[in-house]
């Protein structure tokens, strides 16, 4: 299984400012996503990044609000621009399975985000 | 509209019981489905893929059934025990690898 980690754990921010989160695998992979989880909420899928080409955003997620970088095979940031309240959830970046099937995910350990 | 849904209220069962967690959906037709555990302050944990095409899938104490006709999955966890204690998510999969999610349904074992 892949190692994922995330940058950084938590932050609170104020309304207005930008966060940027990073997310690290200690092995390349083609497919990473970013999701939210809202309190009380399921994880929403954000995007998926595939290095080499423009994320793809799901319908509700818009690249002004969510810019996501993918340099490379093993790292990708997802940036919350211009917050407010409503964006203080957990964010979670995840990569496909590396071995039993692309099908599964796994996950980093999430940043969660409070936004006053 | 699309939906997926598990129960709400945690589920407390006995140690040593059979816990069974329902996720049923609509306007979804997945060719596989999964569900994975989530522990407080956690991201999910991979735990069982189930494709449509199969009935049945099993892995040590656990077990998932997948009818395409009802759209739901039961998920099993026997002989239950303290530590598998946490919330568990149902995940279809909806095209490229994409997965959508349940909000899940707590677990809560008595020793």
């Amino acid at each position: 299984s892949a190692v994922i980690s995330q940058k950084p754990s938590r932050d609170i921010c104020q309304r207005g400012t930008s966060l940027t989160i990073q997310c690290q695998v200690d092995s390349q992979v083609t497919m990473m996503f970013w999701y939210r989880q809202q309190p009380g909420q399921s994880l929403t899928l954000i995007a998926t990044a595939n290095q080499g080409s423009e994320a793809t955003y799901e319908s509700g997620f818009v690249i002004d609000k969510f810019p996501i970088s993918r340099p490379n095979l093993t790292f990708s940031t997802l940036t919350v621009s211009n917050m407010s309240p409503e964006d203080s959830s957990i964010y979670l970046c995840s990569v496909e399975g590396l071995q039993g099937g692309r099908e599964t995910q796994y996950f980093g350990p999430g940043t969660r985000l409070l936004v006053l | 509209s699309q939906k997926i849904e598990q129960n709400s209220e945690a589920l407390n069962i006995q140690e040593g019981k059979t816990a069974t967690l329902t996720c049923n959906y609509t306007n979804y037709s997945p060719a596989y489905l999964q569900w994975y555990r989530q522990d407080p302050g956690r991201g999910p944990v991979f735990l069982l893929l189930i494709r449509e095409n199969e009935k049945e899938k099993r892995k040590e104490r656990l077990k998932v059934t997948f009818d395409t006709t009802l759209k739901q999955s039961l998920f099993h966890i026997t002989a239950s025990q303290p530590a598998d204690s946490a919330t568990y998510l149902c995940a279809l999969e909806y095209g490229n690898n994409r997965l959508a999610f349940g909000k899940g349904n707590q677990v809560v074992v008595i020793p």
